[in-house]
């Protein structure tokens, strides 16, 4: 389960600064909106997800923010560790109730200790 | 619990071969649904099944096929490979029905390395 995409974007923070990834996302009917983190030799890990009615989600050490405006997403993570390094990928459900997500392109986080 | 898995890890083939990738899911989830990753194409669904029924699919062509099992257990089948068809290939599996309006997080499993030479 490696991370694929030798081309990725990349985001380089230092260890306990905040982090934000973001994406943007065509689909305007999206129900749910999803942040995965795939590490290197893993598939991906559910890490939140936000309804399209709302426009913040906070979990541990995680926000997500939702701008249906514009269609973008964005993820914050708090104080971010050596082992938050991995791709982080947004996707989307298209429909409530469909299983058949729709993934963005990703984004590499690299933390620097 | 036990996660997501999916055999084999690595798998290496030739053009015009077929192949048989597994996947078993988190005990009592229902759905299975396969994904294809690549550097240029990224992740991209391929289909779900749920009770033995293919109940969403991709673009994908008919040379990718699946199939689930009454325990649950799913396969995935490409035959004539292709050398664009060496990917890592993902498995992923949820209960199989949204709870409260919510969706059905999906949990993956490590994936099928597949090179096609």
């Amino acid at each position: 389960g490696e991370s694929v995409g030798l081309h990725l974007p990349t985001l380089s923070v230092q260890e306990g600064d905040n982090s934000i990834i973001n994406c943007a996302y065509s689909n305007s009917a999206s129900d749910y909106f999803i942040w995965y983190k795939q590490e290197s030799g893993k598939g991906p890990q559910f890490i939140i997800d936000i309804r399209s009615n709302m426009d913040k989600r906070q979990g541990q050490r995680v926000t997500v923010l939702l701008n249906k405006t514009v269609k973008h997403l964005s993820l914050q993570i708090a104080a971010t560790q050596p082992g938050d390094s991995a791709v982080y990928f947004c996707a989307e459900t298209g429909h409530t109730g469909r299983r058949a997500l729709t993934f963005g392109s990703g984004t590499r986080l690299q933390v620097q200790p | 619990k036990a996660g997501v898995t999916q055999t084999p890890r690595y798998l290496i083939k030739t053009r015009g071969q077929q192949v048989t990738l597994s996947c078993s899911p988190i005990s009592g989830h229902r759905s299975v649904s396969w994904y294809q990753q690549t550097p240029g194409q990224g992740l991209q669904f391929l289909f779900e099944y749920f009770s033995e029924t293919q109940r969403n699919k991709g673009n994908f062509p008919g040379r990718f096929s699946g199939r689930q099992f009454s325990n649950s257990r799913s396969e995935m089948n490409v035959s004539t490979l292709e050398l664009g068809d060496s990917a890592l290939y993902l498995c992923a599996s949820s209960l199989g029905r949204n709870q409260g309006g919510r969706p059905d997080t999906q949990y993956f499993g490590p994936g099928t390395r597949l090179t096609v030479l």
